[in-house]
């Protein structure tokens, strides 16, 4: 069963601009990872955030987590057409298992 | 540094045929996952590997499904007979530890 749960379903932006996703998920956690996934291919981790933290920041990607509100967001700033991908939060649903979102398709138009 | 490797990419074949995918970790990676990805139910866990056991298969849909790791190094996805329902993306993840899994780029299963 999915957690977690991301918000838009879609997204379309010019290049150059920035694209926010979030995440809703239900039980408390201990850490909230994001992946990317291309057209064709597997999903790659982006980056982890732990319960204990509230913003964590990887190159263009700035990821926040609210647990109050159960929710985290990411924002990849100054978008390339080579962040036209899926992007999935993942929450641990137990100490090995991850519980997968239905993800938010980012489409960057040039 | 090679990836998760999947083999084969695709597969068709009919239904009732026996099915198998095969998967070859990181190396060093004490964990494997098994994966099936639709459009309907996401990214689904079918089964967890630790130290090449069987921790968890509750994901596992059917007994039609089986799930081997005869080393560190190889595993394998049986399914046998398929069925058209069974069509979907089929990944292998490999991690070391639990903050991230290593995912390979998937088997694309279709059963006719």
């Amino acid at each position: 069963s999915q957690q977690g749960e991301e918000d838009p379903q879609a997204l379309s932006i010019q290049e150059g601009e920035n694209a926010t996703m979030n995440c809703s998920y239900k039980t408390s956690i201990n850490n909230l990872q994001w992946y990317r996934q291309n057209s064709g291919r597997g999903l790659v981790h982006l980056i982890l955030i732990r319960s204990n933290e509230r913003e964590k920041h990887s190159g263009r990607l700035r990821v926040t987590l609210d647990t109050s509100k159960k929710s985290s967001s990411l924002l990849i700033t100054a978008s390339r057409a080579a962040d036209t991908a899926s992007y999935f939060c993942a929450t641990d649903a137990s100490d090995y298992k991850l519980s997968f979102g239905a993800g938010t398709t980012v489409t960057v138009r040039a | 540094d090679a990836g998760v490797i999947q083999s084969p990419r695709h597969e068709v074949t009919e239904m009732g045929q026996e099915v198998t995918l095969r998967c070859k970790p990181i190396s060093g990676h004490n964990s494997l996952f098994w994966y099936r990805q639709t459009m309907m139910r996401g990214l689904e866990l079918l089964i967890y590997f630790n130290n090449n056991v069987p921790i968890d298969d509750s994901g596992m849909p059917e007994d039609r499904f089986s799930a081997k790791m005869p080393n560190a190094s190889f595993s394998t996805l049986k399914i046998q007979p398929s069925e058209p329902r069974d069509s979907a993306v089929y990944f292998c993840a490999s991690s070391g530890d639990i903050s991230s899994q290593h995912f390979g780029d998937g088997t694309r299963l279709s059963i006719l």
